[in-house]
């Protein structure tokens, strides 16, 4: 199992432009979230996807869009990008479990994205 | 904003010492987790505890939970120069498939 993949590694965009970031899991896991991390920070809630056809809004959804693809892959999207997006961003996925129960959630490698 | 508090930002000590790290939330969770994220790279999960449960222990990590101070600890015993890394503790507080809130991370740093 390769667990949960990113692409791209890296990306330079310039402002204004758009793009994709990828990720996908082959854990059948069947949620999936979005984080940033910005340098000397924890991560931040982008967007979720706790089923295949939901997504919710997480701490920081200005500027992105995301699409649950399927159950394996979650891409998220900058429509417009800003220098206030330049970032690291992981993706992650879970098994949904009950409330209180275990919640590990597993990590991509990560996108490490600079906007100019 | 952030819910969760890392302290301290930064330890340094040597090789086969013990380190501690705490952390302290806001509002009332399901389970605290903490991750160790090295350079560069994603986070890996370490150990949940549960809002029921007061320590627990896998390893050489102990952790313990004091729900009415709204805070955690994280100790990694017999340090190695391995355990250099970054760890977050993450709290998870609404339904089953909502993400988790982070802390700003303690930076470990293992002399040898």
């Amino acid at each position: 199992n390769a667990g949960v993949t990113q692409t791209p590694k890296f990306q330079v965009l310039k402002t204004g432009q758009s793009m994709t970031l990828q990720c996908a899991q082959d854990m059948n896991h069947n949620s999936m979230y979005w984080y940033r991390q910005d340098p000397g920070m924890g991560l931040r809630l982008i967007y979720y996807s706790a089923s295949e056809g939901t997504t919710d809004k997480g701490e920081v959804p200005n500027g992105y869009n995301v699409s649950r693809l399927n159950k394996r892959e979650f891409s998220l999207r900058l429509e417009s990008a800003a220098p206030s997006q330049t970032s690291v961003y992981f993706c992650a996925s879970l098994i949904t479990r009950r409330v209180s129960s275990y919640n590990e959630q597993f990590f991509g490698p990560g996108t490490r994205l600079t906007v100019l | 904003s952030q819910q969760g508090e890392e302290d301290p930002q930064a330890l340094s000590i040597q090789e086969g010492e013990n380190a501690t790290m705490n952390c302290s939330y806001k509002t009332s969770i399901n389970n605290l987790q903490w991750y160790r994220q090295n350079s560069g790279r994603g986070l890996v999960h370490l150990i949940l505890i549960r809002s029921n449960e007061r320590e627990k222990h896998s390893g050489r990590l102990r952790v313990t939970l004091d729900t009415s101070k709204k805070s955690s600890s994280l100790l990694i015993t017999a340090s190695r120069a391995a355990d250099t890394a970054s760890y977050f503790c993450a709290s998870h507080s609404g339904g089953g498939a909502d993400g988790l809130t982070f802390g700003k991370g303690t930076h470990l740093i293992i002399q040898p």
